[in-house]
């Protein structure tokens, strides 16, 4: 089955500082990738889209300038949480598409990332 | 995407089989009914989908009714690994590369 790996799997920063979240599609070619955040005991909260070799799409409230998404290549999608302040702490979770032979997409989620700002 | 609504919590005996339902009163014609569950702290795993035709694979089954304005998600036998948070999603077939959309789910407790 297909793979997707995030690193790091958790992270503990100062406030101000910048942290960058990997993921990574591990067994197949992934044109678009998703990023969500989960606040505790909350839903998935899609943040962003993102496609390889083009800017990122965000979702409405979510700052772009603060979430810089980078999708360079194929299999490696990276967020970056800029000037991080205690209320960006969260669970951040990237998912995968993969294209199907009959051009069905199917989504593949990765373990997650838990940041917490102090 | 249309809006799915589950309940928010439901118990379940372990070794009975769990039952949740989901409801998509506006769901499209082109509309897939997924579900995934996500274990504390984990990232959501694929479960299940179906397009108007009940499913089975080997984890669980999904009912999806002739109107298709809703479904079930059934664990035949639920383990105590089957605690989680179970989330009914819709979607395009290849609508927006897969995007998904997540409700609040429906968090299963299996008790012993």
């Amino acid at each position: 089955g297909a793979v997707v790996s995030q690193h790091p799997s958790w992270v503990i920063c100062k406030s101000g500082t910048s942290v960058k979240i990997e993921c990574r599609s591990l067994d197949f070619q992934a044109t678009t990738m998703f990023w969500y955040r989960q606040f505790p005991k909350q839903s998935l909260m899609l943040m962003a889209t993102s496609n390889e070799g083009s800017k990122a799409t965000y979702e409405q409230g979510v700052e772009k300038d603060k979430f810089l998404i980078n999708h360079a290549s194929l299999t490696l999608s990276t967020l970056t949480v800029t000037s991080a302040h205690p209320e960006d702490s969260s669970f951040y979770i990237c998912s995968a598409s993969r294209s199907g032979t009959s051009g069905f997409n199917e989504q593949f989620f990765g373990p997650g990332t838990r940041l917490t700002v102090l | 995407d249309a809006k799915t609504t589950q309940p928010p919590s439901m118990d379940c005996a372990e070794g009975r089989a769990a039952n949740l339902p989901c409801n998509h009163s506006t769901i499209s014609g082109n509309e897939y009914v997924y579900w995934y569950r996500q274990i504390h702290s984990q990232g959501p795993q694929y479960i299940i989908h179906g397009l108007k035709n009940n499913e089975t694979n080997e984890m669980a089954s999904l009912i999806i009714t002739e109107d298709r304005k809703s479904s079930t998600l059934i664990l035949p036998h639920a383990t105590l690994r089957d605690t989680a948070v179970y989330y009914c999603i819709v979607r395009g077939y290849n609508t927006n590369a897969g995007k998904s959309t997540f409700g609040d789910g429906t968090t299963l407790t299996v008790k012993p």
